[in-house]
């Protein structure tokens, strides 16, 4: 797929368990965040987004947690299930950047049944 | 549910030859984007177009690269003379407005031989 050979940190976690996907941001201005999903061959997914003016936001099974203090992004996946398996991009953006998305450099997510 | 399309999924070319990607943004998305993953890397910004006009590019959108929106449904990318480091999968995206989530196709990947 498009990330092998990147040097992608990797998550392994057991069928059922929940999973925390970390994310550091750069750009203090950016006030957009999203989590994308990458399964191989595939472009990103969109599974959840947050605002500046928010730090915590619930989807189904998902949760972003937003901590603009120490620029950190966090994804949550309830009851982690194996299509879960994927890399998991953090995207910021901000009204200074034009919607232009800068991504993190993603995180293996490995679900083991 | 609507989705963002692209042919080819996979393009091979020969160095110096022009190619063009194809896109169909979903239906009544006003804001478009082109990114690209060389492999082994993060995703990166391309492009964004709005009312038939470039409204942001990066630094790899040279002079080789150009978009266009030839009818009401299409929105292409054309590299003119093709060079072995354009080889990467390309994604296009929309968004119903500047602020909105962008939604991603399946990309095309791109082999310059």
């Amino acid at each position: 797929g498009e990330n092998v050979g990147l040097h992608l940190p990797t998550l392994s976690v057991q069928e059922g368990d929940n999973s925390i996907i970390n994310c550091a941001y750069s750009n203090s201005a950016s006030d957009y965040f999203i989590w994308y999903k990458q399964e191989s061959g595939k472009g990103p997914q969109f599974i959840i987004d947050i605002r500046s003016n928010m730090d915590k936001r619930q989807g189904q099974r998902v949760t972003v947690l937003l901590n603009k203090t120490v620029k950190h992004l966090s994804l949550q996946i309830a009851a982690t299930q194996p299509g879960d398996s994927a890399v998991y991009f953090c995207a910021e953006t901000g009204e200074n950047a034009g919607n232009m998305l800068t991504f993190g450099g993603g995180t293996r997510l490995m679900v083991k049944p | 549910e609507p989705e963002v399309t692209q042919t080819p999924s996979h393009q091979v070319t020969q160095m110096g030859q022009e190619v063009i990607l194809r896109c169909v943004p979903i239906s009544n998305h006003l804001y478009f984007y082109w990114y690209r993953q060389i492999l082994g890397q993060k995703v990166e910004f391309l492009v964004s177009f709005y009312n038939n006009e470039i409204s942001e590019k990066s630094e790899i959108f040279d002079d080789q690269f150009s978009v266009e929106r030839p009818d009401g449904s299409n929105f292409t990318l054309k590299i003119r003379s093709t060079k072995l480091e354009d080889s990467a999968m390309y994604f296009c995206a929309s968004s119903a407005s500047l602020a909105d989530t962008q939604y991603f196709g399946p990309g095309t990947r791109l082999t310059v031989l």
